[in-house]
């Protein structure tokens, strides 16, 4: 069975930081990889997603993800956060071919104005 | 993609009481899924619904305590029965939506569920 772990439960940054959100996941096969953001008050919402090709991935937003099958890492990425990017982030995984999707537990960012 | 909605949103509800939340797709979906998510924790699968058979459901979910409908292609109900507060929770549905080849799996808004 696959898991996800994400490092980092919260975390805080002013506006204009640069943003590295950690997730590794185990699984000894091909997987799909897939961020979610969940803003406050709203429903879960797909932010980027990797499949094959190129392991650098873009989402919206300016968000990317960079897959590294090496170190079994897709660390989500954004050059310079905003306030209104201040949600919670969940890294999930399926092996290919199956659609069951495991969660990490979530990184809650907060964003200072 | 498809636009999913759940009623209710919220609910309150009295211990061994039983709530049934739908969730309606505004187009056909083969694979239908319930997750829950507990306060402060991630997201765990507790079944997945395909129309035409019954649900299969995750370890430690079973059938009589969350039983769950899956009467067309466009709409699915999860019941919660004989509530205790354990089952407040956040219950969410979602949906596989084939792009360009590829599955990927969208969520409804969630109902947030209290039991007292």
């Amino acid at each position: 069975a696959q898991s996800v772990s994400q490092h980092n439960h919260h975390v805080i940054l002013s506006e204009a930081a640069s943003l590295e959100l950690g997730c590794n996941y185990s699984y000894g096969g091909t997987v799909n990889l897939f961020w979610y953001v969940q803003y406050p008050g709203q429903h879960l919402q797909l932010l980027l997603k990797y499949f094959s090709g190129d392991p650098l991935v873009k989402g919206i937003k300016g968000f990317e993800a960079e897959f590294i099958k090496s170190k079994f890492s897709f660390n989500l990425r954004k050059p310079s956060v905003q306030w209104s990017d201040t949600a919670e982030y969940f890294c999930a995984v399926n092996a290919r071919g199956y659609s069951t999707l495991t969660f990490g537990k979530g990184t809650m960012l907060l964003v200072s104005p | 993609s498809a636009v999913i909605s759940q009623k209710p949103s919220r609910d309150i509800c009295q211990r061994g009481t039983s709530l049934t939340i739908q969730c309606q797709v505004d187009s056909q979906v083969t694979m239908m899924f319930w997750y829950r998510q507990q306060p402060g924790q991630s997201l765990t699968l507790i079944a997945t619904a395909n129309q035409g058979s019954e649900a299969t459901y995750e370890s430690g979910f079973v059938i009589d305590k969350f039983p769950i409908s899956r009467p067309n292609l466009t709409f699915s109900t999860l019941t919660v029965s004989n509530m205790s507060p354990e089952d407040s929770s956040i219950y969410l549905c979602s949906f596989i939506q084939e792009i360009f080849g590829t599955d990927t799996q969208y969520f409804g808004p969630g109902t947030r569920l209290t039991v007292l």
